[in-house]
């Protein structure tokens, strides 16, 4: 099965910084998923990678996919207490499954 | 759009006990997963359906473990003589349900917290 592994494990961030988590894959990546999770709810969307080098924005949330690296990395500018939780990225094997990385805790301090 | 609903959201049970959960899907979705979630893991896939056929049952899903989805709407998550081993965030998802070898977002709904003490 594809493993996943996430760094930082977890990381305090201070409002107004940016912060940078990185995803690895163990194998190719064919379709990469972000999401965001709050402490004992379920996971948000956040956004969906499928090509080698693409890059996508949504506010100051940034994904890039390299796919020869089979490495994904999430970037959010200026952090916000908004952007405080778990971050999970999730792999598509083509099978449908999703498998998911461990999370990395994000807290943003005032 | 109103997501995926489960219910309830959190259950605590005796060990020994059954245990039922339920998952409504995002209407026109075809396919539905569930998945299981410890404390400071990922998501595990458990199962799932694409209508109301099961395609594939994860070899976490023991023989205690039961899911069906009648008639390709809601699921439902069937645990008998529930352990402690079975305390975890049970998760629900689903998707539009592409080709084979196209991309498909899963939404995921809000869990079902099971303690089983």
């Amino acid at each position: 099965s594809q493993e996943l592994e996430q760094s930082p494990q977890s990381l305090i961030v201070q409002e107004g910084k940016n912060l940078t988590i990185n995803c690895t894959s163990s194998k190719t990546l064919y379709g990469l998923y972000w999401y965001k999770q709050k402490y004992g709810e379920g996971l948000i969307f956040l956004m969906m990678l499928q090509k080698g080098g693409e890059e996508k924005s949504h506010e100051k949330i940034t994904a890039k996919l390299d796919e020869k690296k089979q490495q994904s990395s999430l970037h959010i500018t200026a952090s916000q207490p908004s952007h405080a939780g778990i971050y999970l990225c999730g792999a598509d094997n083509t099978d449908y499954k999703l498998s998911f990385g461990a999370g990395t805790t994000v807290t943003v301090r005032a | 759009d109103t997501g995926v609903s489960q219910d309830p959201r959190h259950k605590i049970t005796k060990r020994g006990q059954n245990v039922t959960f339920r998952c409504d899907p995002i209407s026109e979705h075809n396919r539905l997963y569930w998945y299981r979630q410890t404390l400071g893991q990922g998501p595990e896939f458990l199962t799932y359906f694409q209508n109301e056929a099961q395609l594939e049952k994860s070899r976490l899903l023991s023989d205690r473990f039961s899911a069906e989805r009648p008639k390709g709407s809601f699921s439902t998550l069937e645990i008998q003589r529930t352990e402690q081993g079975d305390s975890a965030m049970y998760l629900c998802a689903s998707s539009l349900g592409k080709g084979p070898w196209d991309t498909d977002t899963q939404y995921f709904g809000p869990g079902t917290r099971l303690t089983v003490l």
